[in-house]
């Protein structure tokens, strides 16, 4: 069964202070890993789509890795303004539901001044 | 401001009430999304359609009744819900089915539904 897990479910940082979040997937065949920002009482932003091990994706201070097995997204030098939820998901490939594309419960990440 | 607008934003229904949510892209995507976003889990995927005929029906209870009269607008009839439904609900579209590719899915900012 395709599955994300996503930790921590929580992470507070000071400004300026680097950290990385974690999204795990198992997935029959990878079609794409999707990170989304959300703010309180918004939909999903869209940030990165990543196909294959090894690719990265950058942002102004946000950076996408991908793995075989998870990504990770790396905040450099967070500002206040970088607090959201991020959600992870992924879209396998194949006919019916497999192509839907499934997510995680997000990471809740607070920076404070 | 985003390209999916969702109407109302906020929604208060007793059980026995009948309403509709609204769904409006002008992106020129030929998918449309429901998804139910509770707290403590992820996205659930509601219902899909693909050029205007709906292609997918994740188990959803009858209670909640989709309509996609053109592909700019889609709409979650409710009727009869149960305190449990209370959630934010989220409509997306894509360029294609299947599609997010270079530029994932577009979402509206949802509308909190509240049943008592």
């Amino acid at each position: 069964e395709d599955q994300v897990t996503q930790s921590p479910e929580a992470l507070r940082l000071q400004e300026g202070e680097s950290s990385s979040l974690n999204c795990s997937y198992t997935v029959s065949g990878l079609r794409g890993l999707f990170w989304y920002r959300q703010d309180p009482g918004k939909g999903p932003e869209f940030l990165f789509t990543l196909y294959s091990a090894g690719e990265e994706k950058e942002k102004e201070r946000l950076k996408a890795t991908l793995t075989k097995k998870e990504s990770f997204l790396h905040i450099t030098a967070p500002k206040p303004e970088d607090s959201a939820t991020y959600l992870c998901a992924v879209q396998a490939y194949g006919g019916g539901s497999q192509g839907n594309l499934i997510f995680g419960k997000g990471t809740k990440l607070s920076v404070k001044p | 401001e985003t390209g999916v607008t969702q109407t109302p934003r906020h929604l208060v229904m007793g059980m026995t009430n009948k309403k509709s949510l609204k769904c409006e892209q002008h992106l020129g995507h030929n998918a449309m999304y429901w998804y139910k976003q509770s707290a403590k889990k992820p996205l659930e995927l509601m219902f899909v359609y693909s050029l205007e005929e709906r292609v997918e029906n994740n188990s959803v209870p009858s209670r909640f009744s989709p309509e996609c009269p053109n592909s700019s607008h889609l709409f979650l009839h409710l009727h009869t819900l149960q305190p449990e439904d209370s959630a934010l609900y989220l409509c997306a579209s894509s360029q294609d089915y299947y599609g997010g590719g270079d530029y994932g899915y577009t979402f509206g900012s949802g509308t909190r539904l509240t049943v008592v």
